[in-house]
């Protein structure tokens, strides 16, 4: 498809168990971020890919989060020894532009439903 | 680092009345103001924005204005329809987008 494709679409996790998110941006696009959007909040920007540069993982909640994208189009949000508070939508995000560009459009995914029990 | 305020969080209105939706962000950096809308079950949808040099934007039954000053931002949709429900979220981008929490509208036909 032509949009921001993200799998697993839900994920139910036990405590303590990794789990590994995927992201498939739209072809093309330079720029890549991952948000956390708890319910009835708006989303929190966790990190930020320029190409295959990670240049802003500033929002990553604690070590136990990890991002990957490792030639520059498909990331991979990986997280480790889930606890309940990791439980949120996953959303990933898209962009033509670098970041130093001002055009800053986001094109969204439908995110990754994480519960962790 | 940004921080960004959305009010109110919920407005209902009746189908054809107005709807405005405020936000105030607190980094003179930020230079692009999107508006998102995000349906149930779906990512945020980008349906306007507007840039640090430009006032106000206008498309169809959506309008935009900024006042940089004042650091504010408001979303204005006209007409209203039982469609237009769903949540909005404002951004400030300096870089990245940072969102307010969101206004859950909705129109009562």
């Amino acid at each position: 498809g032509a949009g921001v494709s993200q799998s697993p679409r839900y994920k139910v996790a036990k405590r303590g168990q990794d789990v590994a998110l995927r992201c498939d941006p739209i072809s093309g696009h330079v720029s890549l971020f991952w948000y956390q959007q708890a319910l009835g909040q708006g989303p929190e920007f966790l990190t930020y890919f320029q190409n295959e540069a990670q240049l802003d993982k500033s929002g990553l909640p604690s070590d136990r989060f990890f991002a990957e994208r490792p030639e520059g189009s498909v990331s991979t949000l990986k997280i480790q020894r889930t606890q309940q508070e990791d439980s949120a939508v996953y959303l990933c995000a898209s962009s033509l532009f670098g970041q130093a560009s001002e055009t800053g459009e986001l094109f969204f995914g439908e995110g990754s439903r994480l519960t962790v029990l | 680092g940004e921080n960004v305020e959305q009010h109110p969080s919920t407005l209902s209105v009746q189908e054809g009345d107005s709807a405005v939706i405020k936000c105030t962000y607190s980094d003179s950096a930020s230079n692009y103001f999107p508006w998102y809308k995000q349906e149930l079950g779906k990512g945020p949808q980008l349906i306007i924005d507007i840039r640090s040099n430009v006032g106000e934007k206008k498309d169809q039954r959506i309008a935009v204005t900024l006042n940089k000053t004042a650091k504010h931002f408001s979303l204005h949709i006209t007409e209203t329809q039982p469609e237009d429900s769903a949540v909005y979220f404002c951004a400030a981008h300096a870089g990245k987008s940072t969102f307010g929490d969101g206004t859950t509208l909705t129109v009562k036909p």
